[in-house]
């Protein structure tokens, strides 16, 4: 079974920390995504990365910066956290089929 | 981008069969079509893929008619198990389609004892 390993379930920050949300897979996928899911405004993309050293802006990257040195493990870094990035982060990752995706159990952020 | 329409919300018992329908009337044509399934609290979990005519594995069947401007995920004789948010997104395969996995309102299906 694929795996997808998201480093906490739940994470309590202060206004203005620096926060590393770290993702790892298991079956060498090439694709891997960080996704926000708030109440009413469902799944919102925030980094998309197709290879190591490699990312694309999704739809709301401001606030947010992305690494990916290592083919499984792909880390979102929240610069300066803001009360508004509060919300649960999901992290997924994807062979060539890019929408046949694993998610992880997610990360739920509260930014304080 | 392909936009998908699916119901808000369905009600069903336990045993019967559900059938949520996705409209995408402007579908590419490289583009396939995936259901996935949310529970509360927890990362979408991949359903069933397709590209034509009917796909059928151990969790759901995927029926998409031959003009592929629509599609239909159906479960057999659910159970309360089966009660989540259920997404029908349209993508092409390659990484190259990324920003079209668009993740939607999804169809809240709740089971009934």
């Amino acid at each position: 079974d694929v795996k997808v390993t998201q480093s906490s379930r739940y994470l309590v920050k202060r206004t203005g920390e620096k926060v590393f949300l770290e993702c790892v897979q298991d079956m060498d996928h090439e694709n891997m995504f960080w996704y926000r899911q708030d109440p009413g405004l469902g799944l919102r993309l925030i980094y998309f990365s197709y290879d190591v050293k490699m990312k694309e802006k999704g739809d709301i990257p401001e606030g947010y910066s992305v690494s990916r040195e290592k083919k499984e493990r792909f880390s979102l870094i929240l610069e300066s956290a803001s009360t508004n990035q509060t919300s649960m982060y999901l992290c997924a990752s994807s062979a060539y089929r890019i929408a046949e995706a694993f998610f992880g159990q997610g990360t739920r952020l509260t930014v304080v | 981008l392909a936009k998908t329409t699916q119901p808000i919300s369905m009600d069903s018992y336990e045993g019967q069969e559900v059938n949520i329908t996705c409209s995408h009337n402007n579908i590419a044509t490289n583009d396939y079509i995936t259901w996935y399934q949310q529970f509360p609290s927890q990362g979408p979990r991949f359903i069933i893929q397709g590209y034509k005519t009917k796909v059928t594995n151990e969790v759901a069947s995927l029926f998409i008619p031959a003009d592929r401007k629509s599609s239909t995920l159906s479960l057999p004789r659910v159970s309360l198990s089966d009660t989540a948010v259920y997404y029908c997104l349209v993508a092409p395969p390659g990484a190259g389609g990324y920003n079209k996995l668009i993740f939607g309102a999804g169809t809240r299906l709740a089971v009934h004892p």
